[in-house]
């Protein structure tokens, strides 16, 4: 069974730091490129950073461009985002999602995040 | 705002049909056939319903259907039942610097 879980939400202050976790089972980790999400309470999907199957080349939304950094460790199926200088405006449910075909077969439960003094 | 517009909301009655668009450009929507529909129910995780325009994830109940004409997409659920209430996003590929973009959600709502 396939299977994306994610941690390392919370409340955060603006201005802080946090980093989320996405643990892979289920299926070839390395064969997929792999994708965060995120939905803002109440509003729509975003997406945020994409990730190759091996490392090599990262995207970002221009919104969390500079300030959120992607990357895996293949050797632990485990997907990250580092995200710095948050924002209230990054308050979201972040979900790390991956398929084939430009879509997204597979989706975690999502983790909290939650930027706020 | 979203990169691709969608109606926020949609119903019909139990049995019947219901079509939600999802209006993009020809830098998404219309210049791939990449379209990909999803349903989440409240406090859920998206579920792929619909991808490549018109294909369905084995699992998905053929009353699910896709389209696509220019830059307009369409998704089609026949036979509604009251677990089809859930809001529904389209989303396309919109090339190697975008990558991925979402419609603003439709919310269905079975009668």
């Amino acid at each position: 069974e396939v299977q994306l879980v994610e941690s390392g939400g919370g409340l955060v202050q603006p201005g802080g730091s946090l980093r989320l976790s996405c643990s892979a089972s289920g299926f070839t980790f390395t064969s997929y490129n792999m994708h965060w999400v995120r939905q803002a309470p109440g509003k729509g999907l975003k997406f945020v950073s994409a990730i190759i199957t091996n490392g090599g080349s990262t995207y970002y939304a221009d919104s969390v461009k500079g300030r959120f950094t992607i990357s895996r460790d293949n050797s632990k199926n485990t997907l990250f985002l580092q995200m710095s200088s948050l924002r209230a405006e990054d308050t979201a449910i972040y979900y790390c999602a991956c398929g084939y075909n430009f879509a997204y077969d597979y989706w975690g439960q999502g983790t909290l995040v939650t930027v706020s003094s | 705002q979203s990169a691709l517009t969608q109606p926020p909301s949609a119903s019909g009655s139990p049995g019947q049909s219901v079509t939600i668009s999802c209006t993009g450009t020809s830098s998404d929507v219309g210049g791939y056939n990449y379209v990909s529909w999803y349903q989440q129910h409240p406090g859920k995780a998206p579920k792929l319903m619909i991808y490549e325009v018109t294909k369905r994830p084995s699992g998905v109940p053929d009353r699910f259907s896709g389209s696509k004409s220019g830059n307009t997409a369409s998704l089609t659920v026949s036979g509604l039942q009251a677990e089809d209430e859930a809001d529904y996003y389209c989303s396309s590929y919109a090339g190697s610097n975008n990558l991925r973009v979402f419609g603003g959600g439709t919310k269905l709502t079975v009668l």
